[in-house]
């Protein structure tokens, strides 16, 4: 079955550094989306790519879908302590309705 | 504020019990969908409906089931609890189907014990 690959699983880094995290998945997909959940909340629905080598930017997150539409980074410039929780990449396929969720990358900034 | 509401917020029970999580969609939406969050598994896909009716299947256990209601709340039951299936239960809402955007509730936290 699809199968979506996250990395890293946690990054620890000092406010003012970049961050980035890559979503790998083992089939083409049609779309992915991203999701931010704070610590001890929700998921929030983040951004959707649904074009080869798209790329979106929000302030300071910049979001990428591959040419081959088989990976995808979101990337956050100068990090703050307000982007502290765990990124999640969910990707889609034609065929299937079914929504295959990354493990995750949780980021804790430092102050 | 997700306009998602589960309830109960919080759910502590004991191993061999049944419990139903519920689950009202943001007005409009015809997705409900079930996840299952855990520490060491992640956020793991359960089971969607869509107007009524089933539409897929994830990782389900079968002593778990869910149904929609025709006014579209939703409701998860968890039969012969077991330790393991401790976690956070998300409910999300989606206006049709999963390449919508999905709204996710506060979740409902189990403990079985």
């Amino acid at each position: 079955g699809q199968q979506v690959m996250q990395i890293p699983q946690y990054q620890h880094v000092q406010e003012g550094e970049d961050f980035t995290t890559y979503c790998n998945s083992s089939t083409t997909l049609s779309n992915i989306q991203w999701y931010k959940q704070r610590p001890g909340g929700h998921p929030v629905f983040l951004i959707q790519l649904v074009k080869s080598g798209e790329v979106k930017k929000q302030k300071r997150l910049t979001f990428q879908f591959g040419e081959a539409k088989k990976n995808s980074s979101l990337h956050i410039t100068a990090t703050q302590t307000t982007d502290v929780g765990t990124y999640f990449c969910a990707g889609g396929t034609g065929g299937s309705y079914i929504p295959t969720f990354g493990r995750g990358t949780s980021l804790i900034v430092h102050p | 504020d997700s306009g998602v509401t589960q309830t109960p917020k919080h759910l502590i029970t004991a191993t061999g019990q049944r419990v139903t999580l519920r689950c009202s969609p943001r007005s409009g939406d015809l997705s409900v969908y079930w996840y299952q969050q855990s520490l060491d598994q992640g956020l793991q896909f359960l089971i969607q409906y869509y107007n009524g009716e089933e539409r897929a299947k994830g990782n389900i256990l079968e002593r778990f089931s869910a149904q929609q209601f025709p006014d579209l709340h939703s409701e998860l039951n968890l039969s012969s609890l077991e330790l393991g299936d401790s976690a956070l239960y998300f409910c999300a809402s989606s206006s049709a189907g999963f390449r919508d955007i999905q709204y996710f509730g506060a979740g409902t936290r189990l403990s079985v014990l």
